[in-house]
Parts: C-alpha cells; sequence; structure tokens
C-alpha cells in the first residue's frame, strides 16, 4: 500500500534548528514535496525534490534518498512564526498529478 | 496576482441539507484540484480537473459528493444529503499545465454538519 510517516508533533525553541522526518512507502516515485500550513490557512509550497540530495533554500532545506524512502525538512534559525504542520507528499510515478499526504507534523516553537 | 479563491470560508448545516462550496482558480491555470482534510489528518484527495478532459473522480468517497467546472474555471463541489463525517476543511487547488506538481491552495472552507 501507500504509506507516509511523520512525527505528529515536535516542539523546539526559537534560534535553534529543526529537523523533520519523513519517510515513504509507494508503489512508485516521481518526487517529494514539502508544504508549511499555519492552522487555519492553506497549505504552502515549501520545496520539491526529485534527486538524492540536500536541496537548500534560505532557512529550509529539504534532503532526499531515494533508496531510503526518506526525506527531511531542516529549519534553520527558528522564527516564532515557523510555528505551523509541515506536509510531506509524495507524486506516484503512475501518476502525474496525484500526491499521496502525510497527515503532517504540527511544529511548536517556544521562546 | 490573486491566489485561488473559496468561498463561502465557512459552512454550518444540518444533517441532511445539501451544499455547493465553490473554487475560483488561479487565471490561467489548466488543472484543479479539491481535496478534504479532517482534523489531525492529511489530504484526502477528491477530484482533479484538467482542461476539457474527463475529470479523475476516484476519490470521491461515496454518490453523495459531485464536482463539475465550467468553462474550465470555476469549480463547485456540491454535497448531498449532508452527514455529519463530511465535517471537514475542503480545500481547492490550481496548477498550471507544465507544472502539474506545484500546487496553489485556497484558504479552505470548513464545513460542520449538525
Amino acid at each position: 500500500g501507500q504509506n507516509i510517516d511523520q512525527p505528529t508533533e515536535m516542539t523546539a525553541t526559537e534560534g535553534a534548528i529543526v529537523q523533520i522526518n519523513c519517510t515513504y512507502q509507494t508503489s512508485g516515485f516521481n518526487g517529494l514535496f514539502w508544504y508549511q500550513q499555519h492552522a487555519g490557512e492553506a497549505p504552502t509550497f515549501l520545496s520539491y525534490n526529485v534527486l538524492d540530495g540536500l536541496e537548500e533554500k534560505g532557512r529550509f532545506s529539504s534532503f532526499l534518498s531515494r533508496s531510503k524512502g526518506y526525506s527531511y525538512l531542516l529549519l534553520k534559525e527558528l522564527q516564532m512564526k515557523d510555528s505551523a504542520s509541515y506536509l510531506c507528499a509524495v507524486r506516484d510515478q503512475y501518476s502525474n498529478y496525484q500526491l499521496i499526504w502525510g497527515a503532517g507534523t504540527k511544529l511548536i516553537i517556544k521562546p | 496576482g490573486a491566489g485561488v479563491s473559496q468561498s463561502p470560508s465557512n459552512k454550518v448545516t444540518e444533517k441532511g441539507k445539501d451544499v455547493e462550496l465553490r473554487c475560483d482558480p488561479i487565471s490561467g491555470h489548466t488543472a484543479l484540484y479539491w481535496y478534504r482534510q479532517s482534523l489531525g489528518q492529511g489530504l484526502e484527495f477528491l477530484i482533479y480537473f484538467q482542461g476539457n478532459s474527463a475529470p479523475d473522480k476516484s476519490g470521491l468517497p461515496s454518490d453523495r459528493f459531485s464536482a463539475e467546472r465550467t468553462g474550465g474555471s470555476v469549480s463547485t463541489l456540491t454535497i448531498q444529503r449532508t452527514q455529519q463525517e463530511d465535517s471537514a476543511v475542503y480545500l481547492c487547488a490550481s496548477s498550471p499545465r507544465d507544472r502539474g506538481y506545484e500546487q496553489y491552495f485556497g484558504p479552505g472552507t470548513r464545513l460542520t454538519v449538525t
């Protein structure tokens, strides 16, 4: 079956670094996405990885290992506004458009 | 430019009533998706429209759910004879044709069935 696993909730301190992990088991793979969703708001696109390695974009980086079915989102210099849910999603190679979504990781930032 | 808009933002309805949820995608985006998100859950795919092609309805949970997209733009999701388990946030997203993997979400409609 298709499955995306992420921790339900994480807590981190303002100014610190946090790593949010995502593991997936899908029948095929054609890219992994991270989205940010603030409470009561729509998800917004953060990153897209299709090849192995680290993609850096400002304070946020996303890593992918296809052989391990594993990704992480790394957030540096945490700010209070980073408190949100972070959703991992995988695009199946058999579908050009359907994404398989994880339940999301709620990140709580404390001062 | 304008993003994806949805209306209403909140809807409270009585069990058994019909509801219509509206989505206005980003102008020029050919793909449109409907998702459902229950509290603490991931996004559940409902239906996908791409241009003038037949929609992919494989995610609709029952025949009480239907959706249409008029003129390749605005879409309406209709839920007939609502049940309490239909309570959720209904999200709409659109994508440009050449980057179908980038989905731009609307703010959602929070549906509460009492």
